[in-house]
Formats: structure tokens, C-alpha cells, sequence
């Protein structure tokens, strides 16, 4: 089981809009702004789509944004495009001595 | 343009060793810290291993301290993971990763099959 909590799927039509959300605690999510977001099309490299919460990293789509509440962090991803269906995991940094940081589970996007 | 390529995954029975390798391109490796990262099947990820830009610190996750360890060669841009006592939890897709800064990983490999079974 994951540390932090996502949802397994989401699914909108092309040009829609949607958010993903991350739920954790206030060891992790709640208690630092270190969060960020990649993107995995399964089979290839995993992509960072934005660190400290919100900031994007050269050459990400400004479609992709971030948020952050409490212990819940969200990825927002408008004007959705078939290339943009993958696996979207949280990562956050934790107070826990045993790791680093802490993943997602992951959520599927299917873009109809 | 950055390239992380991980080789050395396979089958190996429980108990057994193996070591992960990570070919780097594209930039100045003895620059970065690097990390190990991993994804058993449907599982998410989980962060394993880092190592400073000289090899002098590193550091593991407890769920395999003890066990696995990180090195880096910076006169061949190279990044491995010696991992011994494997058991069949450890059976994922193993990724080398170049740390951003902080938290955060900037690029990734494409990942190695470990599968630990009998």
C-alpha cells in the first residue's frame, strides 16, 4: 500500500479538463511544499511534469498545473490530448526515516 | 540530449545477487546526485537508493538497507546497484534517476527487469 493515496483512474474526452488528486499527511504532503508530479507512459522513462508543487520544468506543457492544500496535493491538466493518456504519480518528500520520499500509487488517465 | 540507460536485470533465485548497471549520456555526470528507484507489479513507485556527486554519502531506504548498495564510477558515467539476498518482493522494474535538486527526479532510465522466483 502506497503512502500516499490517489485515485486509480480517471477518464475524460479530448479538450476536457481534469484534476488528480494526492492525499497524504502532515509527515509529508502537509508538513513541506517538496511535492511533485510525473508522468509514465508504461514501458518508457517516467517524466517530471512539476516540482515544488507547482513549477514546471523546461519543455512541460503549461496545460499541466499544481496545487497544494493541507495534506493534498492536485494535478491539473487542461485541453486534454490522446498523448496525454498515461500514469500520473504524486511523489513527496517525507519526515520518515526509512525513505526519502514517499510515491503514489498512481493513476491511470484514459482519455476517450 | 540526456540519456540513462539501466542493464543487468533478469531472473534470479531467492537469496541470489545481482547488479544493476545505469550508462549515463548527455551530461556531466560526476555533477548530479543519483537515485535508485523501483516498481513491483501494480505497485506504485518506491524510492530505494542516493548517491552524492562524488560517491562520498549515499543512502538507502530501509526496506533494503543492509541489503542493496549504490556506487557510481564518474570516469565511466556509470551508476550501479549491487543487490544480495534478493527475496520475491524485490521483483520489479528497477529505474536509475538523476536528481534534480532536493527531491525531485529529473530524468529516468526506460528500467530493468529484476524478477526473484524459484
Amino acid at each position: 500500500q502506497s503512502a500516499l493515496t490517489q485515485p486509480a483512474s480517471v477518464s475524460a474526452s479530448p479538450g476536457q479538463s481534469i484534476t488528480i488528486s494526492c492525499t497524504g499527511t502532515s509527515s509529508d504532503i502537509g508538513g513541506y511544499t517538496f511535492v511533485s508530479w510525473y508522468q509514465h507512459h508504461p514501458g518508457k522513462a517516467p517524466k517530471l511534469l512539476l516540482y515544488d508543487v507547482s513549477r514546471r520544468p523546461s519543455g512541460v506543457s503549461d496545460r499541466f498545473s499544481g496545487s497544494q492544500s493541507g495534506n493534498t496535493a492536485s494535478l491539473g491538466i487542461s485541453g486534454l490530448q490522446a498523448e496525454d493518456e498515461a500514469d500520473y504519480y504524486c511523489c513527496s518528500y517525507t519526515r520518515s526515516s526509512a525513505t526519502l520520499v514517499v510515491f503514489g500509487g498512481g493513476t491511470k488517465l484514459t482519455v476517450l | 540530449q540526456v540519456q540513462l540507460v539501466e542493464s543487468g536485470g533478469g531472473l534470479v533465485k531467492p537469496g541470489g545477487s545481482l547488479r544493476l548497471s545505469c550508462a549515463t549520456s548527455g551530461f556531466t555526470f560526476s555533477d548530479y546526485y543519483m537515485s535508485w528507484l523501483r516498481q513491483a507489479p501494480g505497485k506504485g513507485l518506491e524510492w530505494l537508493s542516493y548517491i552524492d556527486s562524488t560517491g562520498s554519502a549515499i543512502s538507502h531506504a530501509d526496506s533494503v538497507k543492509g541489503r542493496f548498495t549504490i556506487s557510481r564510477d564518474n570516469a565511466n558515467n556509470s551508476l550501479y546497484l549491487q543487490m544480495n539476498g534478493l527475496r520475491a518482493e524485490d521483483t520489479a522494474v528497477y529505474y536509475c534517476a538523476r536528481r534534480l535538486r532536493g527531491y525531485y527526479f529529473d530524468y529516468w532510465g526506460q528500467g530493468s527487469l529484476v524478477t526473484v522466483s524459484a
